[in-house]
């Protein structure tokens, strides 16, 4: 059974651009949740998204947003970059909860400069 | 609000030593979820152990043990015999809905590093 897959696995931006990460669960996952890795503010919840649908959504502005397809990909944008979005973005999937145990995947290290 | 605090940032240890990872969390509901990660330098999270409020058994996997105490609302994490494949970090998190709804969120710790030298 495949994994979690994130693509790209770098991308380097400039101040102002938008980028838009990618992320697969696997098969028969139904939840993808998104998550923002610093070494300041260390793991941080940015949404879940459960059939196409954002259950959940953490302190993030709005320049942060996603969206969840048919078949459970799902995509997270960011909007206007800016230097401290430099992180490493993780995508999680779970058959149905965030209660339950979650599969990562390698994350997207994200450049702004 | 929901909260975890891991209150060691690094630990050094030499291999076959005892290690103890600390945990504390703060939560205003009364079902929740308390995990633990290891995050190797790969970067990938590895699912380790799942606890949830009803159930304070201790458990013991091998090496690791896990001692959950509502009481202090503490979930520590006890690696026995550390070996250097250890090292990593380590994260403990809690999930819970905040409203006792359906829709949980994941809160981290800010990790523990562990160094296990040969």
């Amino acid at each position: 059974k495949a994994g979690v897959t994130q693509t790209p696995r770098y991308l380097i931006k400039t101040r102002g651009q938008q980028v838009t990460l990618s992320c697969s669960p696997i098969s028969g996952h139904r939840s993808v949740s998104w998550y923002q890795q610093t070494p300041g503010q260390g793991l941080q919840f940015l949404f879940e998204y459960f059939s196409e649908t954002q259950r959940n959504k953490g302190n993030f502005p709005g320049r942060f947003s996603g969206r969840q397809f048919s078949n459970s990909r799902s995509e997270m944008n960011v909007s206007t970059l800016e230097l401290g979005d430099s992180a490493l973005y993780l995508c999680a999937s779970s058959f149905d909860s965030l209660n339950e145990k979650l599969f990562f995947g390698s994350g997207t290290q994200l450049s702004v400069l | 609000a929901q909260k975890v605090t891991q209150a060691q940032t690094e630990i050094s240890v030499v291999e076959k030593e005892d290690v103890t990872l600390d945990c504390v969390y703060e939560t205003r509901d009364t079902t929740y979820y308390l995990f633990w990660y290891k995050q190797p330098p790969s970067g990938e999270l590895v699912f380790l152990i799942r606890r949830n409020s009803f159930d304070e058994q201790n458990e013991i996997s091998g090496r690791y043990s896990w001692n959950f105490q509502k009481s202090t609302s503490s979930f520590n994490f006890t690696i026995t015999a550390s070996q250097v494949v250890d090292s990593a970090v380590y994260f403990c998190a809690l999930s819970d809905s905040n409203s006792g709804g359906s829709n949980y969120k994941l809160t981290f710790g800010k990790g523990t590093l562990l160094t296990v030298n040969p």
